[in-house]
Parts: C-alpha cells; structure tokens; sequence
C-alpha cells in the first residue's frame, strides 16, 4: 500500500524556518518525481514544489523561489521541504504528492497518492 | 487569480449530470495532460481522472473526463450526495517558470 506522511509541521513566527518530511512506503521511491503542493485556509491548491527521482532537477513556485529548497534522500525514502523566512501567507496545509509515470518533472501526469497532510501556521 | 479558470460553483439535483469546465491556454492544457482531483472537506485531494479522460481503478464511470484545445471538461452522472465537494483541475505549464498550475476549484453541491 502506498503510503505519504508528512510532517514537521507547526506554529512559527515571521521570519523563522522550518523543515517537512514527506516519508514514503509502498512503492519503488526512486523512481518517482514528488511533489508539494498547499492549501491556505478556505482556499484552492497551490503547487509549491517538485523534485525528480534523483534530486537533480527541483523546480519551484514563484511565491516560494529563493526562500523555500526542496531535497530527497532516497536512501530514507525521504523528500524535505525546508521554508525559509517564512511570510503569514505561508499558512496552509503542505501536502506532498507523489507522480503517477514519472520521475522526470517534465514528465509530471497526475498525481496518484497525497499525503494527509501538515499544517504550517505563520504567525507572531 | 490562477492560471487554470474554473466556475467556482455548479449544483445539480440527485441522480442528475453536471460538467466542470477548465479553461487554460496553449503553455499548459493545449500542450498536457490534465487531470481532476476531488477533495472531501477535512480530506487530502483524490485522484478522479489521469491522462484527460483515464479513471485510475476504484473510480466508478460515474465520472468522466474529456479535453478540447485549450480547455478540458470533467462529467459526473448519477449525482449522489457523497459527491458534493470541490473539484480541481491541473496540468504542466511551461509559461514563466515550468511547474505544475491548479484551477481554482469549484464547489459542487448535490441539492
């Protein structure tokens, strides 16, 4: 059974960090692009992240480039998202995602299994 | 504002069809696959429909999906009241920087 859990989650102030872990089970993890993607209170989804099978392609969205680095360890079956200077707009549940076919990032189709989820609350 | 336009809402009577639109442009749906995911209240998205119109297994064809140009169309028939909840679409968008877009969601509610 394929399995995503998050976590790291939590309340942080302005400003600080914090580091996600996303661990995987139930499936060959280094043959797959994963994802982050999140959702503010009362809002849509938003992606936020993308790594491919080796960690040498990440790609990142605009609201979160320069502040926020993606990086897996295949060995943990492990993929983190560390979130620097975090904003109050930060605030949402992070999920991460698993691609369906690929391990490529331009290869991305779907996305088969999330994780249940972390909430990252940004606030003084 | 996302890059993917969807009606915030659509309602429709038990038993009934309704469709949800997703429009884009030529950088992401003219040129990718998309796919719709279905979100429960307090729930991670689940995947409906992959490759515009493939239902992974366990989803009933109840739903359906289809993709035209730059727009793409997802159909629920039979409507029960355990399908009321938000629906997503998404694709590959090389615009800008290459990522994956989101519509906004629609809200579906089962009256």
């Amino acid at each position: 059974e394929v399995q995503l859990v998050e976590s790291g989650g939590g309340l942080v102030q302005p400003g600080r960090s914090l580091r996600l872990s996303c661990a995987a089970s139930g499936f060959m993890f280094d043959d797959y692009a994963i994802h982050w993607v999140r959702q503010a209170p009362g809002k849509g989804l938003e992606w936020v992240s993308g790594i491919n099978w080796n960690g040498g392609d990440v790609a990142y969205g605009d609201s979160v480039k320069g502040r926020f680095t993606t990086s897996r360890d295949n060995a943990k079956n492990s993929v983190y998202l560390q979130m620097n200077s975090l904003r109050p707009d930060d605030t949402a549940i992070y999920y991460c995602a698993k691609v369906k076919s690929s391990g490529w990032l331009e290869g991305w189709d779907a996305f088969d299994f999330w994780g249940q989820g972390t909430m990252v609350t940004v606030s003084s | 504002q996302s890059v993917l336009t969807q009606p915030p809402s659509v309602s429709a009577a038990p038993g009934q069809k309704v469709t949800i639109s997703c429009s884009g442009s030529s950088s992401n749906i003219g040129n990718y696959f998309v796919s719709w995911y279905q979100q429960l209240p307090g729930t991670a998205p689940k995947l409906l429909i992959y490759d515009n119109n493939k239902r992974p297994s366990g989803i009933p064809d109840r739903f359906s999906g289809s993709k035209s140009g730059t727009s793409a169309t997802l159909g629920i028939t039979g409507l029960q009241t355990g399908d009321e909840a938000h629906y997503y679409c998404a694709t590959w968008d090389t615009s800008l920087s290459a990522g994956v877009v989101f519509g906004g969601g629609t809200k579906l509610t089962v009256l």
